[in-house]
This record gives C-alpha cells, sequence and structure tokens, in this order.
C-alpha cells in the first residue's frame, strides 16, 4: 500500500547508537500502528498512537523504545543505545479511526540491522 | 494463550492448481480474523477478513477464506493460482475492543508458484 510510507528502507547502525524510524500514515488517517517482525517470529504489536497521544504501548519494551505522532509530520520510532537483537523489520500501518470494519494499511517497512 | 498457528512454513504449488493454506487460532473472546499478503518488497495487503455472518468470505485476488468455529480454523483458499501470487501469507486474529484493538498474528506460509 503504496499509502504508508516508511522511510528508510534499510537502516544499518552500530551498537549503541540511536535509530529512528519514520512513518507518514495515509492521508486522512490518525491512527497509527508499529509492529516489529523479529526473525522466526510473527508479527509483535507494539505501539498505538493517536496525533499527539499514545492510546497502547503495551507491547513496547520498557526500555530504550519510544514512539511519537506529533501534530504534524510522521510518526516516529525511535530506540536509543541499540542492541543487536533489536535487528529486526519495523512496520507502522495506519487506520482512519476505529471501528468494526477498521482496516489497516501498512507501511512496506523498515529493516533494522545492528551490526 | 492467544495464539495463531500456521502450520506450513512453506508450500510449493504450480500455476494453476489449487490452493490452501491452513490458519488455526486460540483465543479466548470472538475472534476477529484476517488473512494478509505480503509480496516481495511491499506491505503487508488485506485480502480479506471476518467479522461476523456468512462463514464463508470472499476477498481479493481470487481468494477466500472459511471459519470454523468447530476447528478454531479460518483456512484460506483459491481454486487456481497464478504466478503472481507467490509471496507471503500472514493470519492474524484480533478482537474489537475500542482503542486497544491489535492483531496476533501467526508466523506466516511463504507461497511459490511453480510454471
Amino acid at each position: 500500500n503504496a499509502g504508508v510510507m516508511q522511510n528508510p528502507r534499510h537502516l544499518v547502525r552500530r551498537r549503541g547508537q540511536e535509530a529512528r524510524l519514520r512513518c507518514s500514515p495515509m492521508k486522512g488517517h490518525s491512527h497509527v500502528y508499529w509492529y516489529r517482525q523479529l526473525p522466526e517470529e510473527g508479527l509483535k504489536f507494539m505501539v498505538y498512537l493517536q496525533k499527539e497521544n499514545i492510546i497502547d504501548e503495551s507491547g513496547m519494551p520498557k526500555e530504550r523504545f519510544s514512539a511519537e505522532f506529533p501534530k504534524e509530520g510522521p510518526s516516529i520510532l525511535r530506540i536509543q543505545q541499540v542492541v543487536r537483537g533489536d535487528s529486526a523489520a519495523y512496520f507502522c500501518a495506519s487506520s482512519p479511526g476505529q471501528g468494526e470494519n477498521e482496516k489497516l494499511f501498512f507501511g512496506s517497512g523498515t529493516q533494522l540491522s545492528v551490526l | 494463550a492467544q495464539s495463531v498457528t500456521q502450520p506450513d512454513i512453506h508450500i510449493t504449488v504450480s500455476e494453476g492448481a489449487s490452493l490452501e493454506l491452513r490458519c488455526n487460532y486460540s483465543y479466548g473472546a470472538t475472534p476477529y480474523l484476517f488473512w494478509y499478503v505480503q509480496s516481495p518488497g511491499q506491505g503487508l495487503q488485506l485480502l480479506l477478513k471476518y467479522f461476523s455472518g456468512d462463514t464463508l468470505v470472499q476477498g481479493i485476488k481470487g481468494f477466500e477464506a472459511e471459519f470454523k468455529r468447530s476447528q478454531s480454523s479460518f483456512n484460506l483458499r483459491k481454486p487456481s493460482v497464478h504466478w503472481s501470487d507467490a509471496a507471503e501469507y500472514f493470519c492474524a486474529v484480533g478482537a474489537r475492543a475500542g482503542n486497544n484493538r491489535k492483531l496476533i498474528w501467526g508466523l506466516g506460509t511463504s507461497l511459490a508458484v511453480n510454471p
């Protein structure tokens, strides 16, 4: 779904550096979800945000990870002091709102590699 | 525990052959079931979903899936596979739970199509 834009597509970081992943939702969408896909594991929910609000961050690691979705601009997933175990594909999805027929539109993901 | 199992990691079929991808779930509440497809270099795209009503649901690209509550299954089918169907297929289960809506994902089934 070209409408959800994630960048960069690939990000290489050394241990201890910071990683910033960006997600621009589809036009008109005010809800953003971040997922992580670790090798040999299914997609795991990380955080659910609306504009300027974190609604549910129950899937976020307690340390080093943070997310925001400002009033203007993309949603940012920030990982401080990255470790090798953070290497994964990070997917962002957006939706126009809540509801039984809510449909998620996914970006193509950011592949983070930690050396 | 809530979980989604896709028993087949990898499937190869010949073009024109029929296809069935299996999905079993364990979920405490009324499940809402989804199938997504991820083509190489692309984000996940929703194929179809089941919320209620007719247990046989039709999706895009000629796919269908049948919800069988007694078997806790939601298998994806296509009568005649096309080479462009080669992709990763993910089954997911979710709950209609307001702001905390999130999906539990299977590990995926990789589909290869022989000419």
